[in-house]
């Protein structure tokens, strides 16, 4: 069973507006939420993280919001640039599982210039 | 380098044949994690150390994988009698404790013939 969804397979938006990629997942022991963003050939590269305590963290472009009610989560990237374009990644991980990261399956984003 | 190395980037060997992956994590990082990323399949963990402690295992698909992490820090991960559902990109990841963020290697590639 997927823990972590990811229902777009892709995304395609216009240079300079706003990405907002979802995440949704089933295990309500997750405590802690990573979004990691991929390039081929390259391994995934950590982008930002929010913890169950908080329901947003904001790093320059990326901001996180997670509404635990809900189980989901999203990344907002504002503004959208081409170098964003890329495969996005959500994972999630608790305590109780040694932390290793529970993956969804992956958005390809694709930011036109 | 400062991040995560992994060796070899590629491997091709024919079925049955012993594979060996090699992990270097940042160093000071307590935490090793392995994954792999079969064609078309999302992220699934294999196998996690943290400093001295026994490793958690639960990942691993069958008894040809074992793994090791000498002085708490290189990892090799090693297939026995390769499979060609072996094929896969095997990655590697470290952080500093095990409830931060995961630094990803760029992956080994094995393909089975």
């Amino acid at each position: 069973d997927q823990q972590v969804k990811q229902n777009s397979p892709s995304l395609s938006v216009q240079e300079g507006r706003i990405s907002i990629l979802n995440c949704d997942y089933t295990n309500s022991m997750f405590d802690y939420f990573l979004w990691y963003k991929k390039y081929p050939a390259e391994g995934p590269t950590f982008l930002i993280s929010i913890s169950s305590i908080k329901d947003k963290n904001e790093d320059g472009r990326f901001t996180v919001f997670l509404n635990k009610s809900a189980k989901h989560l999203s990344l907002h990237i504002v503004p959208s640039q081409p170098g964003d374009s890329a495969v996005y990644f959500c994972a999630a991980t608790h305590a109780g599982n040694n932390r290793k990261l529970i993956w969804g399956l992956g958005t390809s984003l694709a930011v036109n210039p | 380098g400062a991040g995560v190395s992994q060796s070899p980037s590629n491997k091709v060997t024919e079925k049955g044949k012993d594979v060996e992956l090699r992990c270097d994590p940042i160093s000071g990082h307590t935490a090793l994690y392995w994954y792999r990323q079969s064609l078309g399949q999302g992220l699934e963990f294999l196998i996690y150390f943290q400093g001295n402690s026994a490793p958690d295992k639960s990942g691993l698909p069958s008894d040809r994988f074992s793994a090791e992490r000498t002085g708490g820090s290189v990892s090799t991960l090693t297939i026995q009698r390769t499979q060609q559902e072996d094929s896969a990109v095997y990655l590697c990841a470290s952080s500093f404790l095990s409830n931060q963020p995961q630094h990803f290697g760029d992956g080994t590639r094995l393909s089975i013939l």
